[in-house]
């Protein structure tokens, strides 16, 4: 079946950083444009990166442009997330998720994770 | 930066009832427009895409519709798995970026 198993998450220093993975089965993964959403504690879910489905072009959330990169490695099948100068306000659950089929790769979330969760904490 | 608003906050309702929840954009997004489900503890879940568009396995009591600014998912008549809360997602025409609402909850009345 479609799915979606991230992990990488953990508790880290205010300015270090952190990778996620994504690894995606039960379908063509070359086929589909990624997401990263996160979901911050009691809050609504914020979108935070999405790249096409061949690794040559992405865009990220202001929040997070120039400290995340979000990559992807269709050989194996695995979406990325790198978190570099990690701050508080970083503290969520992080899903991947793949966009819906189109000709286009910038589609909504139809298939997610379960999440792995990431604190930011001295 | 497209904002997005969802009212009412809380919609109380009675299994069986009709739901009506709305999403406005500060400018036109077109038909970029999409509603997910959420449950606490789970995964948010895609409900309607390109305003309209029902995703794959949702039951047909389930509704969207609207262009350009106003936006509204409509749930025919109540079930009681349906009480959860539903974000709606905007995408800019370019560069493609996403933006959640804040969410509106449908509480058991």
């Amino acid at each position: 079946q479609v799915q979606l198993v991230e992990s990488g998450g953990g508790v880290v220093q205010p300015g270090r950083s952190l990778r996620l993975s994504c690894v995606a089965s039960g379908f063509t993964f070359t086929n589909f444009g990624m997401h990263w959403v996160r979901q911050a504690p009691g809050k609504g879910p914020e979108w935070v990166a999405v790249i096409s489905y061949d690794g040559n072009h992405e865009y990220s959330a202001d929040s997070v442009k120039g400290r995340f990169t979000i990559s992807r490695d269709n050989s194996k099948n695995t979406l990325y997330l790198q978190m570099d100068s990690l701050r508080p306000e970083d503290t969520a659950l992080y899903y991947c998720a793949r966009a819906t089929a189109g000709v286009s790769s910038w589609r909504p979330m139809e298939v997610w994770g379960q999440g792995t969760l990431v604190t930011v904490s001295s | 930066e497209i904002l997005l608003t969802q009212s009412p906050a809380t919609l109380s309702l009675s299994p069986g009832e009709r739901a009506t929840l709305s999403c406005r954009a500060s400018q036109s997004v077109g038909t970029y427009l999409a509603w997910y489900q959420q449950k606490p503890g789970q995964s948010p879940r895609l409900l309607i895409y390109d305003a309209s568009t029902r995703a794959t396995g949702i039951p047909a009591r389930f509704s969207g519709s609207g262009s350009g600014t106003d936006f509204t998912l409509t749930i025919s008549s109540l079930e009681p798995e349906d009480f959860a809360l539903y974000y709606c997602q905007q995408r800019n025409n370019w560069p493609p970026i996403f933006t959640f609402g804040p969410g509106t909850k449908v509480d058991i009345k």
